[in-house]
């Protein structure tokens, strides 16, 4: 059982936005200005999008992008394209150096 | 270019055990943490472990302290997890991260290695 609670599934058209959100349930989920949220294509590795609740890494585009609000961070695709289509999971750590993963979130662009 | 590829995946009985590896280049390893993470079928993420780039200092989570074993060679580069009592829910594909801007968040990852615990 995850401390993490992401929906199970959002989708939208193309050209849309989403917003997929990760809320903490448990008082050790950790610190919430540390979620990283990542893309999981089917049958591939996970890719990180965003780290500390709204940074991008190198090559992500700017239609990806994060924020958090009290003890929800959000992950929000803007002008979305069938290559969005994938899983998303958002991660945080604990006060004991462990890592929680959200349950994922299945996008699907119609 | 950072590379992690996995291996040692395989079928091994409940209560068997198992060592997976990852080879890692294109980067300092010695300076960066790494980590498994684990994907049962049809399943989401689950983190399985941490070790410092010194590989002094290792992680786990509750569901496999006890009976994995992470550990690293810097001169070699290479990670490696060691899976002993191993149990039907143990079966995933096991991912090895390496560290992004901190310890608890990554930026690359291998394509993984199955492992498949049943009779």
């Amino acid at each position: 059982q995850s401390a993490l609670t992401q929906p199970p599934s959002v989708s939208g058209s193309p050209g849309q936005s989403v917003t997929i959100s990760c809320t903490g349930t448990s008082s050790d989920a950790g610190s919430y200005d540390r979620v990283s949220w990542y893309q999981q294509p089917p049958g591939a590795a996970p890719k990180l999008m965003i780290y500390d609740v709204s940074n991008r890494p190198s090559g992500v585009p700017d239609r990806f992008s994060g924020s958090k609000s009290g003890d929800t961070a959000s992950l929000t695709i803007s002008g979305l394209q069938a290559e969005d289509e994938a899983d998303y999971y958002c991660s945080s750590p604990t006060s004991t150096n462990t890592v929680l993963f959200g349950g994922g979130t299945k996008l699907t662009v119609l | 270019e950072v590379q992690l590829l996995e291996s040692g995946g395989g079928l091994v009985q409940p209560g068997g055990s198992l060592r997976l590896s990852c080879a890692a280049s294109g980067f300092t390893f010695s300076g960066h943490a790494l980590s498994w993470v684990r994907q049962a079928p049809g399943k989401g993420l689950e983190w399985v472990s941490l070790i410092s780039g010194s590989g002094n200092n290792p992680y786990y989570a509750d569901s496999v302290k006890g009976r994995f074993t992470v550990s690293r060679d810097n001169s070699k580069n290479t990670l490696w997890l060691q899976m002993n009592s191993l149990r039907a829910e143990d079966t995933a594909i096991y991912y090895c991260a390496k560290r992004g801007s901190a310890w608890y968040n990554y930026d690359y990852w291998g394509q993984g290695t199955l492992v498949i615990v049943s009779s």
